[in-house]
């Protein structure tokens, strides 16, 4: 039973820069959220995709966007890259849009932005 | 709002000592709460949890009990491992309202043999 998986592994990119990160769900969830990991802090929510939906956003501007397909899995992607967009990109899957049960989290990827 | 403080780190300890790691939380509504572990280099692992209060949550030796009365949620273990050494993050979601985990800033461990 796969679990949630993330590609590419690592990224390096510069400054104003455009970025898609992609991710693929535990088997049978349908819930994808995003999350942004800056070194030494806790995971920062970005938002979260149910039935192909944005349906929560956290504190992230617009350069911020994402996308859920018919088969569950998601991408992130950042314009314009800044310095500060540096980070650890932890996608987490969940079902039936209720994480009461926990989200299971991919191994994230880092991006790097020069 | 909602938010997580754990207590502050590093901690180190040597081996088979008893772990605690403080965590605290402010809540709207009713929050599920959650402790996850990220090994270095890795994701975040989902370590236990506990949806209401007086719950326990256990595994791997590691227990947690949700508090409502002093809105805490302690990580204890009874005899660390020198394999437990990782980050820490306590985390809170709450079911009603935004589907999201809120997490707090991580406590890393490292345990000496």
């Amino acid at each position: 039973d796969a679990g949630v998986t993330q590609s590419p592994t690592h990224l390096i990119k510069t400054r104003g820069q455009q970025v898609t990160l992609r991710c693929s769900p535990k088997s049978g969830h349908d819930t994808v959220s995003w999350y942004q990991q800056a070194l030494g802090q806790g995971p920062q929510f970005i938002f979260q995709y149910y039935e192909e939906e944005e349906r929560q956003r956290g504190n992230f501007p617009d350069r911020f966007s994402g996308h859920q397909f018919p088969n569950y899995s998601s991408e992130l992607n950042v314009n314009a890259l800044l310095l500060g967009d540096s980070a650890l990109y932890l996608c987490a899957s969940s079902l039936g849009g209720a994480s009461g049960s926990g989200q299971f989290f991919g191994p994230g990827t880092r991006l790097t932005v020069l | 709002g909602n938010s997580v403080t754990q207590m502050e780190g590093p901690v180190t300890l040597s081996e088979e000592a008893f772990l605690t790691i403080n965590c605290t939380y402010t809540a709207t509504g009713y929050p599920s709460l959650f402790w996850y572990v990220q090994y270095p280099g890795e994701g975040l692992q989902l370590l236990l949890k506990a949806t209401k209060a007086d719950d326990k949550g256990s595994n791997k030796g590691f227990e947690a009990t949700y508090r409502k009365e002093t809105t805490s949620f302690h990580l204890e273990k009874g005899s660390v491992q020198v394999s437990d050494s990782a980050v820490y993050f306590c985390a809170l979601i709450i079911i009603q309202g935004a589907q999201k985990l809120v997490f707090g800033q991580g406590t890393r461990l490292t345990i000496n043999p």
